[in-house]
């Protein structure tokens, strides 16, 4: 089976910077992709790494390890707006869907 | 552009009735996928149309489940004899390709009374 693994809650600083981790467990793996979702909003699209290493978007990194079954989103700079609930998810090795994570809270405090 | 659009945006229904979800998905993308988000949870994958078939309905929970994309663009989700477990918010993405990045709607939020 596939499964992941992120914190459920997260509370960081304005203007900090925070890591949100997320480990997997798959039989099959085409990539890890990163999600942001406002309560009450659509998941939407952060980041996408297919292979080893760091991507850079902005103030959002994301990070991944198929050594360690382990990657992470680093968000930069902190804002207010930055609240919001941020999934991973694989895509495993039948077709194109996505098997999300329980998601993260991401909580920033003035 | 525009992006994917889902109606109704709301339906409130009682246990048993039949309801039926509508995705209108961005212009041009081959691949469309329904997925379910109970609250506090992450999106769980329901199917996933290639054009006009269903490439894998692996998540329907049972055959009171069924979507039809027919003419490979807007796609509908039914669901029969609803219960209250049924009652999440109805997800649709879509991509371009079935490996490409999938951009979701803002969801059909459907409580069963």
């Amino acid at each position: 089976g596939q499964s992941l693994e992120q914190p459920s809650e997260v509370t960081a600083v304005e203007g900090a910077i925070v890591q949100i981790n997320c480990t997997y467990q798959t039989s099959g793996f085409y990539g890890l992709s990163w999600y942001q979702q406002h309560d009450g909003g659509a998941p939407t699209f952060l980041s996408y790494n297919a292979l080893d290493g760091l991507e850079e978007t902005g103030r959002f990194s994301s990070f991944l390890s198929r050594s360690d079954s382990y990657g992470y989103l680093l968000l930069q700079e902190l804002q207010m707006k930055d609240s919001a609930s941020y999934f991973c998810a694989i895509r495993g090795n039948q077709g194109g869907k996505l098997i999300f994570g329980q998601g993260t809270e991401l909580s920033v405090k003035p | 552009g525009a992006g994917v659009s889902q109606t109704p945006s709301n339906k409130v229904t009682e246990k048993g009735k039949y309801v039926e979800l509508r995705c209108d998905p961005i212009s041009g993308h081959t691949a469309l996928y329904w997925y379910r988000q109970s609250l506090g949870q992450g999106p769980e994958f329901l199917i996933y149309f290639q054009g006009t078939g269903a490439a894998d309905d692996s998540g329907l929970p049972n055959d009171r489940f069924f979507a039809v994309r027919p003419e490979g663009s807007v796609s509908t989700l039914k669901i029969q004899r609803t219960e209250r477990g049924d009652s999440a918010v109805y997800l649709c993405a879509s991509s371009s390709l079935p490996e490409e990045t999938q951009y979701f709607g803002p969801g059909t939020r459907l409580l069963v009374l």
